[in-house]
């Protein structure tokens, strides 16, 4: 069965930090990949997808990821975290079966 | 453009009440899905609709659940009886494009009682 890792739980930075979110899966097929956040109080809101080509996408608020298809990652980062960063951040693979399969979420509490 | 809107955003039932959830996705969007999200998870689907047509609902405890989605546009998902453990939020999404990202609504929040 398909499952997506998110190792990090919680994580707590101070303002201009760098992030580094880690995610994993497991699925042997063509996969697609994205990551959502969710501020407090919001919708889940897309921050970025990867389908093909250049496997270094960048999405919206300066964020990045990289898909490392040896490894089975893609993981998101931004080199300067803000407060208004705060949130919970889900990485999402849809497989062949064009079903979108989620991380249990990595809280992320950034400190002025 | 309106995003998927959702209602009611929160319910608090007694357990072995009926509960329903509707949902009216993105225009011109013909996938819906429903996911459950737990607390501290991220969303579980439950259900996939192409159009009015059901293609995956492997993950929806059919004893208790059941959903529609009449002339291909809004849905709802209802419960019947609820149990303590069915208490999460209930996120319903769409897409046009299965190559896209899905646009989510802001959920209903169900507490079991």
């Amino acid at each position: 069965a398909q499952s997506v890792s998110q190792h990090n739980h919680h994580v707590i930075l101070s303002e201009a930090a760098s992030l580094e979110l880690g995610c994993n899966y497991s699925y042997g097929g063509t996969v697609n990949l994205f990551w959502y956040v969710q501020y407090p109080g919001q919708h889940l809101q897309l921050l970025l997808k990867y389908f093909s080509g250049d496997p270094l996408v960048k999405g919206i608020k300066g964020f990045e990821a990289e898909f490392i298809k040896s490894k089975f990652s893609f993981n998101l980062r931004k080199p300067s975290v803000q407060w208004s960063d705060t949130a919970e951040y889900f990485c999402a693979v849809k497989t062949g079966a064009n079903n979108l399969f989620f991380g249990t979420g990595t809280r992320l509490t950034v400190i002025p | 453009e309106a995003g998927v809107v959702q209602s009611p955003r929160y319910k608090i039932i007694e357990k072995k009440q009926p509960v329903a959830f509707w949902c009216n996705p993105i225009s011109g969007h013909n996938t819906l899905y429903w996911y459950r999200q737990n607390l501290g998870q991220g969303p579980e689907l439950l259900i996939r609709y192409e159009n009015e047509e059901a293609v995956d609902d492997s993950q929806l405890p059919k004893d208790r659940f059941s959903a529609e989605r009449l002339k291909g546009v809004d849905s709802t998902l209802k419960i019947q009886p609820a149990e303590l453990g069915d208490s999460a939020v209930y996120l319903c999404a769409s897409s046009l494009d299965p190559f896209d990202g899905y646009t989510f609504g802001s959920g209903t929040r169900l507490t079991v009682v």
